[in-house]
């Protein structure tokens, strides 16, 4: 079973509008991270935001913030006001443990932002 | 600070062929990885270092070699290149120090096999 689900293989919106990346995860350790990264056309790998297991309140980074739902183990990301810079791909990713060490990706989702 | 710095860039190599793809940080991040990515997919570990002289499996180790004999360097070595291996290789480094203990990417080192 896949550990990282991100069922959306492409989003578009229009600039300045909000958008959701969904992502669900699949883990029986009650210590885990959840983390964004953005993969631009040029492909480096940027970090963007991080919620830990036993966080109470959502993380917000900017304009990310992510809608932390233990029960359903779902980790979506919003993206507030996009920008044509926010076109790029978006994967969700876990880290097991506490001192767990790699992180298991989703194969990620499309994000096109027009203007 | 450099970050984590990937060689070379782009390579071609013919199946059969030997390659190491270099991969140095300069922040004295304790743990590295490699993973590689494969066409509109996620990445994949390969092989990871908590520390010098500690390596060990990932996902996807077959056809692959690392070592790490220095806390800055982390070479993988790929023998007898194969068309399966044509992917994009990252090396990540972290440390259990760092706020929330993220991984920090170089750019990448793009990996055809004909």
């Amino acid at each position: 079973a896949q550990k990282i689900t991100q069922t959306q293989p492409g989003m578009f919106v229009q600039e300045k509008e909000a958008v959701t990346l969904d992502c669900t995860y699949d883990t029986s350790d009650p210590s885990y991270g959840l983390f964004w990264y953005k993969q631009p056309s040029s492909g480096e790998m940027i970090f963007l935001i991080y919620q830990g297991s036993y966080d109470q309140q959502n993380a917000t980074e900017g304009r990310y913030s992510l809608n932390f739902q233990k029960a359903r183990k779902s980790a979506n990301l919003v993206i507030s006001a996009s920008q044509l810079g926010d076109s790029a791909m978006y994967f969700c990713a876990m880290r097991e443990g506490l001192r767990g060490t790699a992180l298991i990706f989703g194969k990620g989702t499309t994000l096109s932002v027009s203007s | 600070n450099a970050g984590v710095t990937q060689t070379p860039k782009f390579r071609i190599l013919k199946i059969g062929q030997s390659m190491t793809l270099q991969c140095t940080q300069d922040m004295n991040h304790n743990y590295m990885y490699w993973y590689r990515q494969d066409p509109g997919m996620g990445l994949k570990l390969i092989y990871y270092s908590v520390g010098a002289g500690i390596t060990d499996k990932g996902e996807v180790p077959n056809g692959y070699n690392v070592s790490r004999s220095t806390t800055e360097d982390f070479p993988l070595r790929l023998e007898l290149a194969a068309p399966s291996q044509t992917s994009v290789y990252f090396c990540a480094s972290s440390t259990q120090g760092a706020r929330y203990n993220e991984q920090f990417f170089g750019p990448g080192t793009r990996l055809t096999v004909l």
